[in-house]
């Protein structure tokens, strides 16, 4: 059964340019978040959708930070234009329902140098 | 909003020891996680934990509930180096009020 899966696993790149992260949650999960983890804060909640809609956005940072997802099997996270500051892990996640357990997958590292 | 804190920080232990790690909430815990994080990779859902006074073991590894529902613990049998990595807590309501704590980097000496 697969699991959330991110792409890129890395990716490194200069300032200024665009950005986009790809993820494809567990079928079936109607629930998808967004999570950063660097070292000074520890994993912080970006955004998260529900059943495709975004609910939350206000974990993302700037209006630099976008996220769409156009359907129940797909989800970007956009950085544009990137910055050194926006280097970090970036994670997808997925869950079935409210209360329920987040899966996470294995994150997209991010450099912007 | 609930804070998780999590001691130790970080635990170097010899491969074959028993180890403890603990959780502590600032509320009422309903629904308490354990994840364990190798370097590289996502976070792997270990267990999760709702009732007082609940255990639950999955290998080598227990983890606990107190009757308060304030503080959970994580302990490793017998560790191995892959049990190495960084253990984090998670809890509280959904999307922004689910937290998590700021782990607990374990590496085991072979």
């Amino acid at each position: 059964d697969a699991g959330v899966i991110q792409s890129p696993r890395h990716e490194v790149t200069e300032m200024g340019q665009e950005v986009t992260l790809r993820c494809k949650p567990i079928s079936g999960h109607d629930y998808l978040f967004w999570y950063r983890q660097t070292m000074m804060r520890g994993l912080e909640l970006l955004i998260y959708f529900n059943n495709n809609v975004p609910i939350d956005d206000s974990g993302m940072p700037e209006d630099r930070f976008s996220a769409k997802m156009p359907n129940a099997s797909f989800s970007t996270l956009k950085i544009q234009p990137s910055e050194p500051r926006d280097s970090a892990v970036y994670f997808c996640a997925s869950s079935f329902g409210t209360g329920n357990t987040i899966y996470f997958g294995e994150g997209s590292w991010l450099t912007v140098v | 909003s609930q804070e998780l804190e999590q001691s130790p920080q970080s635990l170097i232990v010899q491969e074959g020891k028993n180890l403890t790690i603990n959780c502590t909430s600032s509320k009422t815990l309903y629904g308490l996680y354990w994840y364990k994080q190798k370097y590289g990779e996502g976070l792997i859902f270990l267990m999760m934990l709702q009732k007082g006074g609940e255990e639950k073991s999955h290998e080598k590894i227990t983890a606990k509930l107190d009757e308060k529902k304030q503080q959970s613990s994580l302990h490793i049998t017998a560790s191995q180096p892959s049990h190495a990595g960084i253990y984090l807590c998670g809890a509280g309501g959904y999307g922004q009020n689910f937290v998590f704590g700021p782990g607990t980097r374990l590496s085991v000496l072979p």
